[in-house]
C-alpha cells in the first residue's frame, strides 16, 4: 500500500544551523503536507504543496513538491530552540478519504 | 479561542473500565477525525465523520465506538479498556472530506493522553 518514508529519523543540531529533511514514496502523491508537532501538543500544518515542482516558503521554512511527485523536502534555515519537535509529512491516500502520515523526523536543537 | 478542543487532556484508568473522550470544533468544519498516536509517535487514522456520517472506519477493535451528535462534536467511547489502548488520541477537523484539497487541511486538537493500568 501507499507509504511515506521520512529521513532522517532524528536530527541533533546546533542553534543557527540549517536543517533539511525529506519524505519519499514509491507511489505518486498529488499533495504533500508538512506538519509540526510540538512536545505535548497536536500537529500543526506548516506548509501545503499542491503542484509538482512547487516551492513554498513560510518564514524560515521552505518546502518543495518533487517533480516526480514521489518526494518532498522541508528546509529550515537558521534554526532556533523553538524549532524542536516532530516534523511529519502527509499526503492523501488514493481511493479514500484518509490522509496518511510519515513516521516523522525528530528535531533537537542545542542552544 | 480554541479551534479544536478535547477533554480530558489526561485520562488514567484501570483495565476493563469504559471511558469516553470528547471533541468539539468551533471552525464550522464538516469533517472530523480521530487519530491514535502510539509511543513511537506513529499517527494512525481511526475514524472520520462528515456531516455526522461515518466515512472512515479503519481496522479498529469494536470496543471503540465514535459518536457524532452534530457536526461540531465527535466523541470516542472505549469499552473494556486494555493495556494496549494506552496512547495519545487526537481529534482533528477539516472543512471538506476530500483529501488533496485545501479545504481538507486538518486542524488538530491538543490530544488526550490515555494511560491504562
Amino acid at each position: 500500500g501507499q507509504q511515506l518514508n521520512q529521513s532522517p529519523q532524528s536530527m541533533f543540531i546546533q542553534e543557527g544551523e540549517d536543517v533539511s529533511m525529506n519524505c519519499t514514496s514509491s507511489s505518486i502523491f498529488n499533495t504533500w503536507l508538512w506538519y509540526k508537532q510540538d512536545p505535548g501538543e497536536g500537529p500543526v500544518l506548516l506548509i501545503a504543496l499542491y503542484k509538482a515542482g512547487e516551492l513554498t516558503s513560510n518564514g524560515r521554512l521552505t518546502a518543495q513538491f518533487g517533480i516526480t511527485r514521489k518526494d518532498s523536502f522541508l528546509n529550515i534555515s537558521a534554526s532556533i530552540p523553538s524549532d524542536v519537535g516532530i516534523y511529519f509529512c502527509a499526503g492523501p491516500y488514493t481511493g479514500g478519504f484518509k490522509t496518511i502520515f510519515g513516521a516523522g523526523t525528530r528535531l533537537f536543537v542545542k542552544a | 479561542d480554541t479551534a479544536v478542543s478535547q477533554t480530558p487532556k489526561y485520562l488514567v484508568t484501570q483495565m476493563g473500565n469504559d471511558k469516553s473522550i470528547k471533541c468539539e470544533q468551533n471552525l464550522g468544519h464538516d469533517t472530523m477525525y480521530w487519530y491514535k498516536q502510539d509511543s513511537k509517535k506513529f499517527l494512525k487514522i481511526m475514524f472520520s465523520y462528515n456531516n455526522k456520517e461515518l466515512i472512515i472506519n479503519e481496522t479498529v477493535p469494536n470496543r471503540f465506538s465514535p459518536k457524532s451528535p452534530d457536526k461540531a462534536h465527535l466523541n470516542l467511547h472505549i469499552n473494556s479498556l486494555e493495556l494496549g489502548d494506552s496512547a495519545v488520541y487526537f481529534c482533528a477537523s477539516s472543512q471538506d472530506r476530500q483529501p488533496g484539497l485545501r479545504a481538507n487541511e486538518q486542524f488538530f486538537g491538543p490530544g488526550t493522553r490515555l494511560t491504562v493500568l
